[in-house]
């Protein structure tokens, strides 16, 4: 059984810049969470989609949002890049969400120069 | 406001020896506490899930425990290998799947 595949695993961008992220789900499960994961901030959360529907939103700017297609495939972007914004994104897919395990991705390692 | 903390921010022990990590979530009200094992630049691989209604969980080497009253879940980890070394992290899960991270827990453990 395919773990979560996410794509790219490394992106360099320039301030400024846009980026797409994609992230895979495990077959079968139907909600993808997005996590930012930095050294002084740790995880947190940004969105999770269920059913192509974004059920919550974490605290941050509208400069991130997503999207979750028909096959439960899922999309992070960025707009407007800063440097605060060099990360390691992470996604997570469980069946559900609430109540079902949470697996996460390798990540895509963002840096933004 | 949900803050989920662990104690100690880093641990060394020798090969062999019985290990407890701390974590402790100040809302009582989860859904479930996932524990998770990172590698370094690495994705996070889930360990042990237990869900509000039950007291621990076991998976081989690795023993949860929960208690909601006081806001504390622990992971056993016996007779630790080198091979544990990594930084372990405990997740709480609250309504619409909002998971609050502690910032870990990194171990070390010597040959």
């Amino acid at each position: 059984k395919a773990g979560v595949t996410q794509t790219p695993r490394y992106l360099i961008k320039t301030r400024g810049q846009q980026v797409t992220l994609s992230c895979s789900p495990i077959s079968g499960h139907r909600s993808v969470s997005w996590y930012q994961q930095t050294p002084g901030q740790g995880l947190q959360f940004l969105f999770e989609y269920f059913s192509e529907t974004q059920r919550n939103k974490g605290n941050f700017p509208g400069r991130f949002s997503g999207r979750q297609f028909s096959n439960s495939r899922s999309e992070m972007n960025v707009s407007t890049l800063e440097l605060g914004d060099s990360a390691l994104y992470l996604c997570a897919s469980s069946l559900t969400g609430v109540y079902t395990e949470a697996f996460f991705g390798q990540g895509t390692r963002l840096t933004v120069v | 406001k949900q803050e989920v903390t662990q104690i100690p921010a880093a641990l060394s022990v020798p090969e062999g020896e019985n290990l407890v990590l701390n974590c402790s979530f100040t809302d009582s009200a989860i859904y479930n506490l996932q524990w998770f094992r990172q590698d370094p630049g690495k994705g996070l691989t889930s360990l042990l899930l237990i869900q509000s209604s039950q007291r621990e969980q076991t998976s081989g080497r690795l023993n949860a425990s929960l208690d909601k009253s006081s806001g504390r879940s622990t992971l056993y980890i016996a007779a630790s290998q080198p091979g544990d070394s990594a930084t372990y992290l405990c997740a709480a899960t609250y309504n619409n799947n909002d998971m609050r991270f502690g910032a870990g827990t990194r171990l070390t453990v010597k040959p």
